[in-house]
């Protein structure tokens, strides 16, 4: 069964960074493409970009261009996405998440971690 | 104008049928689009229901019910997702997602309530 198994809630301070990881369990993320989505409280879902590691392809949604890296690791266990400098409305779940099938197409999101909550606060 | 506009609340009877709406930026044709559901409880993460473009390019997440489905109104240029014989576990928040322009957009969601 697929699992995505993402890292602790993170408590930060503004101006600072964060980085969240997401491992998937019983193989790797090497060729499916691992998208991250936020969603602050009570708001809706945000998709923050996605890599595909073994085609080296990633891409950013506008709204965080700069801000945001996302990467994983040689081995392709773990996917990471780092958010700089943070401000109160970056507080939110940080979701991974990826298709069923493998590849670059877009696809929709069957599996997802479980959310970490990342806290900025001053 | 937002690229996918769907209503905030929506409240229907158990058993009863609801239909969620997303309607499309006018700019945009529905029907060159594969529409995307997902289900969310609180706390939980989403969860995939179906996709739909048409008839002959659908699919139905791994276990979930024939009583959701998808389909369009193209002349709303809207995707539809569609709850029939409700239940009180039906009660959630549900999201529409797109692939617009290389980049995923989501719907603001909207809250269906089981009553």
């Amino acid at each position: 069964q697929v699992q995505m198994v993402q890292s602790g809630a993170e408590v930060k301070k503004p101006g600072s960074s964060v980085k969240v990881s997401c491992k998937a369990s019983g193989g790797t993320l090497s060729n499916y493409a691992i998208s991250w989505v936020r969603q602050a409280p009570g708001q809706g879902l945000e998709w923050m970009g996605r890599i595909i590691p073994r085609l080296e392809i990633v891409n950013y949604a506008q709204t965080f261009q700069g801000r945001v890296t996302i990467t994983a690791d040689k081995s392709a266990t773990t996917a990471y996405m780092e958010l700089s400098s943070l401000r109160s409305e970056d507080t939110a779940v940080y979701y991974c998440a990826r298709p069923h099938y493998s590849g670059s197409r877009p696809e929709g999101f069957d599996y997802w971690g479980q959310g970490t909550l990342v806290t900025v606060s001053s | 104008q937002a690229v996918l506009t769907q209503p905030s609340s929506l409240s229907a009877s158990p058993g009863a049928s609801a239909s969620l709406t997303c309607t499309l930026r006018s700019d945009i044709n529905v029907g060159t689009y594969r529409i995307y559901w997902y289900q969310q409880k609180p706390g939980s993460p989403p969860q995939f229901l179906l996709r739909y473009k048409s008839d002959s390019d659908k699919q139905q997440g791994s276990g979930v019910p024939s009583r959701f489905s998808g389909f369009k109104d193209v002349s709303a240029n809207a995707g539809i997702l569609v709850i029939s014989g409700l239940q009180s576990e039906d009660e959630a928040d549900y999201y529409c997602m797109i692939w617009h322009s290389s980049a995923v957009v989501f719907g603001g969601g909207t809250k269906l309530t089981v009553l």
